[in-house]
């Protein structure tokens, strides 16, 4: 079975600050991970992805997460935080395959991020 | 950028009605999606489907829910009979056959009375 933690709700920071908002899995064999966007009352929009290659992933916004395989560790970072960055912020893991399939994603409960003017 | 579709944004049913949501999925996609949020809580997945039939099912997705892709272009969940708890954000997500670019829809929030 594979699993996600978030183990913060919520993160604040100060708008110009670096953010960095945590995320942990678990799952057997090499994973995909992913990190969501959903802004209130609106979809998930997608940010990122770890497939494979380099550790050190850049997606959209300016966000990036770096892929830690020791720690199991997907963390999102930005190196300056925007107001409009605040959002609920999911972290997203898929099991790897040898061929097609279905490929669901088991996400993380969310975190919530609010940047400070 | 083509996107998923999802009708309507928002639903209020009676406990014990059929609902069917609906969603276009990005046209040369192979793989869909029905996840769900309950609200406050994580996305959790239903179900995926693949060549005109379920390819996976969660606990969740049990014998009041079913699926279907009637004309290729729609995919619907059919919920048969409501209950209070199925209220929730459902999301529709489709991927390409190759590659793990899932797109999600905007949701459809189901609100059950």
């Amino acid at each position: 079975a594979q699993s996600v933690a978030q183990p913060e709700d919520q993160v604040n920071v100060a708008e110009g600050n670096p953010l960095t908002v945590k995320c942990t899995y678990s799952v057997s064999g090499n994973p995909y991970l992913f990190w969501y966007v959903q802004y209130p009352n609106r979809g998930l929009q997608f940010l990122l992805k770890y497939i494979t290659g380099d550790n050190l992933v850049k997606g959209s916004y300016g966000f990036e997460a770096e892929f830690n395989k020791s720690q199991t560790s997907f963390h999102l970072k930005k190196p300056s935080a925007l107001v409009s960055d605040s959002a609920l912020y999911f972290c997203a893991v898929s099991r790897r395959g040898s061929g097609a399939g279905s490929y669901q994603l088991t996400f993380g409960k969310g975190t919530k991020l609010s940047v400070i003017p | 950028e083509p996107e998923v579709t999802q009708t309507p944004s928002h639903q209020v049913t009676q406990m014990g009605q059929e609902v069917i949501l609906r969603c276009v999925p990005i046209s040369n996609h192979l793989y869909f999606y029905w996840y769900r949020q309950i609200l406050g809580q994580k996305v959790e997945f239903l179900v995926s489907f693949y060549n005109n039939e379920i390819s996976e099912k969660s606990e969740i997705f049990d014998d009041q829910f079913s699926v279907e892709r009637p004309d290729g272009s729609n995919f619907t969940l059919k919920i048969r009979s409501t209950k209070l708890e199925d209220s929730a954000m459902y999301f529709c997500a489709s991927r390409p056959g190759q590659g793990y670019g899932y797109t999600f829809g905007s949701g459809t929030r189901l609100t059950v009375v």
